[in-house]
């Protein structure tokens, strides 16, 4: 049973163009969500994360919509830069009953072209 | 400050051999989570430790297990290797209290295992 999916295997982007990479989940338990970068041969990197008391979250380029009555989660990368180029993870946690625990996705591979 | 750091880095066991793996977490976090991540299930979580006590497990068999030592530094186990087993396993540290919100999640590079 897989509780968060990321639909998307790969997306491409023109550098300087907004990449949206988009989040699903299932367990109405999950309240924190957060995103991950990772590159090859390396562990993954925390970007950003949103608790489900809010819809927004903004940091810098990299913006997190939650909408909770679709349990859809979306990261918005503006503007995008070669840089970014890596595999995005959108993660799930439900600290009351589950702890420190994450639920990942499948991982998004987003590559922004120069 | 030093990050998550884990050893070895690759490994090569064939099947029926036992591994141990190591990871020392950021000073002064006390949890440390493992995750497992394979091409066809993603990444998934195997169990945390807090204060050398397993706080959560996730659904594997009971031939993967761990510890934590009083210096926070974890350890886990795989015994009876299958060629499934093959991975790379990763270690992500916190402090563990507090709430997720407080408890940004800090991942090591991972041991790739691979099973022949």
């Amino acid at each position: 049973d897989q509780q968060v999916k990321q639909n998307s295997p790969s997306l491409s982007v023109q550098e300087g163009r907004i990449s949206i990479l988009n989040c699903d989940y299932t367990n109405s338990m999950f309240d924190y969500f957060l995103w991950y970068k990772k590159y090859p041969a390396e562990g993954p990197t925390f970007l950003i994360s949103i608790s489900s008391i809010k819809d927004k979250n903004e940091d810098g380029r990299f913006t997190v919509f939650l909408n909770k009555s679709a349990k859809h989660l979306s990261l918005h990368i503006v503007p995008s830069q070669p840089g970014d180029s890596a595999v995005y993870f959108c993660a799930a946690s439900a600290w009351e009953t589950s702890g420190s625990r994450l639920t990942f996705g499948e991982g998004t591979q987003l590559t922004v072209n120069p | 400050k030093a990050g998550v750091t884990q050893t070895p880095r690759y490994l090569i066991k064939t099947r029926g051999q036992q591994v141990t793996l190591s990871c020392s977490p950021i000073s002064g976090h006390r949890s440390v989570s493992w995750y497992q991540q394979t091409p066809g299930q993603g990444l998934q979580f195997l169990f945390e430790y807090f204060s050398e006590t397993q706080r959560n497990k996730g659904n594997f068999p009971g031939r993967f297990s761990g510890r934590q030592f009083s210096n926070s530094r974890s350890e886990m186990n795989v015994s009876t290797l299958e060629l499934g087993d093959s991975a790379l396993y990763l270690c992500a540290s916190s402090f563990g209290y507090g709430g997720l919100k407080y408890n940004e999640q800090f991942f090591g590079p991972g041991t790739r295992l691979t099973v022949l």
